[in-house]
């Protein structure tokens, strides 16, 4: 089924580990988006990117780093863990002014 | 910046019964677009509904309808007939033209009681 992929669903860290967050999407958007939502928050966009190549920073970009290689992927890296990257993380891929959302990844930092 | 308020942290209604979910934002945007989406327990980010700034109608999506007051700056959803699977967590979200940088509100947890 089209759709966005995210991997994995669940992940625990160690202070200062890094690990990268996955995103696929094969709908063939230009437009894909991070975000991270917090009890109360709402979600809040981290980074995004409007196509391969091209990416730009969101409302909490510290801590976060991504790359666009190609349409399909859009990975997150977290550079050095910290327990205030605890939170959920979403991946969205998007056209016309609609959004579709990966299942999202539950990250504890520990 | 643009901003989005739920000022409704949690609603209840009757099982069978319409209920409605408040939304405002700011932006100095003419051309954006407004959404809410639900997120279930299992916590997926499903779209409900969309408005286009720049339509005067209001959008409706079979049970789900909004009211659109542009100069107010509101964004309400209605939900008739409410029914047990429309229990969730109900985010509005904005985003400007041309763009899909969504700010979202805080939510509002709707619980239906059979």
């Amino acid at each position: 089924n089209a759709g966005v992929t995210q991997t994995p669903k669940f992940q625990v860290l160690k202070t200062g580990q890094s690990m990268t967050l996955q995103c696929a999407q094969d709908m063939n958007h230009e437009y894909m988006s991070w975000y991270r939502q917090d009890p109360g928050m709402g979600l809040r966009l981290i980074h995004y990117s409007v196509g391969a190549g091209i990416t730009d920073q969101g409302e909490v970009p510290n801590g976060y780093n991504v790359s666009r290689s190609t349409t399909e992927d859009f990975p997150l890296r977290l550079l050095s863990a910290a327990p205030s990257q605890t939170s959920v993380y979403f991946c969205a891929s998007s056209s016309r002014g609609r959004s579709i959302f990966g299942q999202g990844t539950r990250l504890t930092v520990v | 910046a643009q901003t989005v308020t739920q000022s409704q942290p949690e609603m209840s209604v009757q099982e069978a019964e319409t209920v409605t979910l408040s939304c405002t934002y700011d932006t100095s945007e003419s051309d954006y677009y407004l959404f809410w989406y639900k997120q279930p327990p299992s916590r997926q980010m499903i779209l409900v509904i969309r408005q286009e700034a720049y339509k005067q109608q209001n959008a409706t999506e079979n049970r789900f309808s909004v009211n659109f007051q542009k100069a107010a700056k509101s964004f309400s959803l209605k939900i008739s007939d409410s029914q047990l699977g429309d229990a969730a967590m109900y985010f509005c979200a904005y985003t400007p033209g041309g763009a899909q940088k969504l700010v979202f509100g805080q939510g509002t947890r709707l619980t239906i009681n059979p």
